[in-house]
């Protein structure tokens, strides 16, 4: 069973600093995608991964895969209020599938 | 391109009655949609897939004779919430997958 965990589940951050959450998983997978929520809204997709040492990035968030190590990371740089959100990393359950597995979130808070 | 819709948005019921929920692919045809429930604060739950034309698979622990799932044609999913209790209250996030999966924008439900 493939299981993926995010850590931390909770940060809090000053604006202008930088920080990174972490999506480990357990199991090989082909795809890793990363989303933001907003409160009481759905998915907004920031990033799809495919391959080991993939790194997209957009605006202040930059994501990478290394899938030897099974981890994705989301680096925030200088981080602004309107950040504030929960992030979401969700790995593709099995080879030719749509599935997706999730991990708990990282509810991000940005302090100005 | 890629946009799935979701109606109602939000709904109140009450408690024993039933509550159907759609979930369309706007701009493509879809092989796949799942459905999602969220509790606050908590990921999203996968409940089940479901393929144009075939019975929808559930999840561990998902009841299908209470989460009703049709879908009847490449663009239309609907999920029916029979009986409902007030425990069902949830956002119910749909997705529909062509090569990755878009969200919808979910629909709160309050049972009452």
């Amino acid at each position: 069973e493939l299981k993926v965990e995010q850590n931390p589940l909770f940060l809090s951050m000053q604006e202008g600093k930088n920080y990174t959450i972490y999506c480990n998983y357990s199991t090989t997978s082909d795809r890793l995608y990363w989303y933001r929520q907003d409160p009481g809204k759905s998915l907004e997709s920031l990033f799809v991964l495919l391959s080991n040492g993939a790194v997209k990035q957009e605006g202040r968030l930059m994501a990478s895969l290394d899938t030897k190590a099974r981890l994705s990371t989301l680096h925030i740089t200088a981080a602004v209020h309107d950040l504030s959100a929960t992030y979401f990393c969700a790995v593709v359950t099995g080879a030719g599938s749509y599935q997706l597995t999730f991990g708990k979130g990282t509810k991000l808070s940005v302090i100005p | 391109g890629a946009v799935v819709s979701q109606h109602p948005s939000w709904v109140i019921c009450k408690s024993g009655t039933s509550v159907k929920i759609e979930c369309r692919s706007l701009d493509f045809q879809a092989t796949t949609m799942f459905w999602y429930r969220q509790f606050p604060k908590q990921s999203l739950m996968l409940m089940a897939t479901s393929n144009e034309g075939s019975k929808a698979t559930y999840e561990q622990g998902v009841e299908k004779d209470k989460f009703l799932i049709n879908h009847a044609s490449l663009t239309l999913s609907t999920l029916t919430v029979t009986s409902a209790h007030p425990e069902d209250s949830s956002f119910y996030i749909c997705s529909a997958s062509i090569h990755e999966q878009y969200f919808g924008p979910g629909t709160r439900l309050t049972v009452t």
